[in-house]
């Protein structure tokens, strides 16, 4: 079965930071990937999706993420961090076999704080 | 406003009542979803649907009930409440074509003491 898994649950940086959140998958094919964020008390928000055109992708709020299928990962960054970035986010990958559906698999989620 | 609601936002039952959480999406997508989310698991699909009428299960299936007789509406029954499903629950919904991500609602809180 396909999995996801974000390594370190909680991640810590000083404002200004590089920000780094790690995601592996695992799967025979390369899948279609998203990370999203979530804020305190709210629903999960898009930050951006890996759909094989590129695998350097761009999304809102000045992340990226880079798919590199050698290394089954999609890592999450963001040069310098704000405050206002301090938040859940979740990796998740398209279900195998249902990657047009929008079914999901997520992993456990890194909390970012972002430190003064 | 367009989107995807959940009600209530938050809710408190008792062990073994029976407990709906309503869904309602007004983009008209295929798919909808519930999700559960709990510490240390992320996000654990319950049940899903295609379309009117077509549910299927996911990972955490157990204890819930759903059902999808219009489109916009996909409502999660838990039928005999239990403290292990004190959880914060999602529901979420996807166009279904192309790369389709999915859109999540606010949540709902729900206790079961």
């Amino acid at each position: 079965a396909q999995s996801v898994t974000q390594l370190g649950s909680h991640v810590s940086v000083s404002e200004g930071a590089l920000v780094l959140l790690r995601c592996n998958y695992s799967s025979s094919v390369p899948p279609y990937l998203f990370w999203y964020v979530q804020y305190p008390n709210q629903g999960l928000q898009l930050l951006l999706k890996y759909t094989s055109a590129a695998t350097l992708v761009k999304g809102i709020n000045g992340f990226e993420a880079e798919f590199k299928k050698s290394e089954t990962s999609f890592h999450l960054t963001k040069p310098s961090a704000h405050m206002s970035d301090a938040a859940e986010y979740f990796c998740a990958v398209s279900d195998q076999g249902s990657s047009n559906t929008g079914k999901l698999i997520f992993g456990q989620g890194t909390t970012l704080q972002v430190k003064p | 406003d367009a989107g995807i609601t959940q009600s209530p936002r938050y809710k408190i039952t008792e062990t073994g009542r029976q407990v709906t959480l309503m869904c309602h999406q007004t983009w008209s997508h295929s798919y909808m979803f519930w999700y559960r989310q709990d510490l240390g698991h992320g996000l654990r699909l319950i049940y899903y649907s295609a379309a009117a009428d077509i549910t299927d299960k996911g990972e955490v299936p157990d204890g819930y009930v759903v059902s999808r007789s219009k489109t916009e509406n996909f409502p999660l029954t838990l039928e005999s409440a239990t403290r292990s499903q004190t959880s914060v629950y999602f529901c979420a919904s996807s166009l279904g074509q192309g790369v389709s991500e999915a859109f999540f609602g606010q949540g709902t809180r729900l206790t079961v003491v």
